[in-house]
C-alpha cells in the first residue's frame, strides 16, 4: 500500500499571499498524482491531475509540481474562496489519499 | 451529463451489514471503459478508497477493508453496489460512489450519503 503524507496539517495564510502545500509518497508514483479541494458538505473537486495539469475551469493561480515521491501544490495569490481542505491522491497503484491540509485565513 | 447517486440506509446498527447502491446516469457501465468505485470519509477526517469494480465484475479492494467488503454490479440497471459487513462506529462516514477510469483518478463523484452506525 502506498502511504501519502501531507504537510502541514494546517496552513494559515493571508488573502493575496502564496500558499505552498506538500505531499510525499512512500514509494514512487511517477506523475500519477492528483490534488483535490474540498469544502464542507461537498464532494472533493479535482484541481490538478498528472501532478501538474490543471483540470477544466481551474484558475491559473493553482499550480502543481513534482514527480516520483515529492509533490507541491501552490496557490499563487489566495482568494477568499480558496480557503478549504486540500487532498493529494495517488492513482499509480489503485488509490490512496493524504490526510489533508486545511488552508485557513490568517 | 454524467451523474452518480448513492442510496441506502442512513443508520445501521453495530455488527450489521451496510448495503449501498449507486445509480449511474449519463454513461453506461456496460461500455466497459471504466471501473466504478466507492470512497468514504469519516466526519472531520480524510478520504479512504474502499474498492472498485468493472462491468465484468472484476474487483479490487483496499487491503485494509477487503475481508468485509463486497462490491457488485448490475449492468441491466446501470447500478453498482457496496456491502460492508460487521459495521462499527468507526465505519460512520460519508460514502461516495465514483467513476474510476482505468489507471486514472476518480473523475466523477456522487454527492455522498452519510451513514451512521448506532444502536
Amino acid at each position: 500500500e502506498i502511504v501519502m503524507t501531507q504537510s502541514p496539517a494546517t496552513l494559515s495564510v493571508s488573502p493575496g499571499e502564496r500558499a505552498t502545500l506538500s505531499c510525499r509518497a512512500s514509494q514512487s508514483v511517477s506523475s500519477d498524482l492528483a490534488w483535490y479541494q474540498q469544502k464542507p458538505g461537498q464532494a472533493p473537486r479535482l484541481l490538478i491531475s498528472g501532478a501538474s495539469t490543471r483540470a477544466t475551469g481551474i484558475p491559473a493561480r493553482f499550480s502543481g509540481s513534482g514527480s516520483a515521491t515529492d509533490f507541491t501544490l501552490t496557490i499563487s495569490s489566495l482568494q477568499s474562496e480558496d480557503f478549504a481542505v486540500y487532498y493529494c491522491q495517488q492513482y499509480n497503484n489503485w488509490h490512496s489519499f493524504g490526510q489533508g491540509t486545511k488552508l485557513e485565513i490568517k | 451529463q454524467l451523474q452518480l447517486l448513492e442510496s441506502g440506509p442512513g443508520l445501521v446498527k453495530p455488527s450489521e451489514t451496510l448495503p449501498l447502491t449507486c445509480t449511474v446516469s449519463g454513461d453506461s457501465i456496460s461500455s466497459g471503459s471504466h471501473y466504478w468505485g466507492w470512497i468514504r470519509q469519516p466526519p472531520g477526517k480524510g478520504l479512504e478508497w474502499i474498492g472498485s469494480i468493472n462491468n465484468r465484475g472484476t474487483t479490487y479492494y483496499n487491503p485494509s477493508l477487503e475481508s468485509r467488503v463486497t462490491i457488485s454490479v448490475d449492468t441491466s440497471k446501470n447500478q453498482f453496489s457496496l456491502e460492508l459487513t460487521s459495521m462499527t462506529a468507526a465505519d460512520t462516514a460519508v460514502y461516495f460512489c465514483v467513476r474510476d477510469p482505468i489507471g486514472s483518478y476518480p473523475d466523477y463523484w456522487g454527492q455522498g450519503t452519510l451513514v451512521a452506525v448506532s444502536s
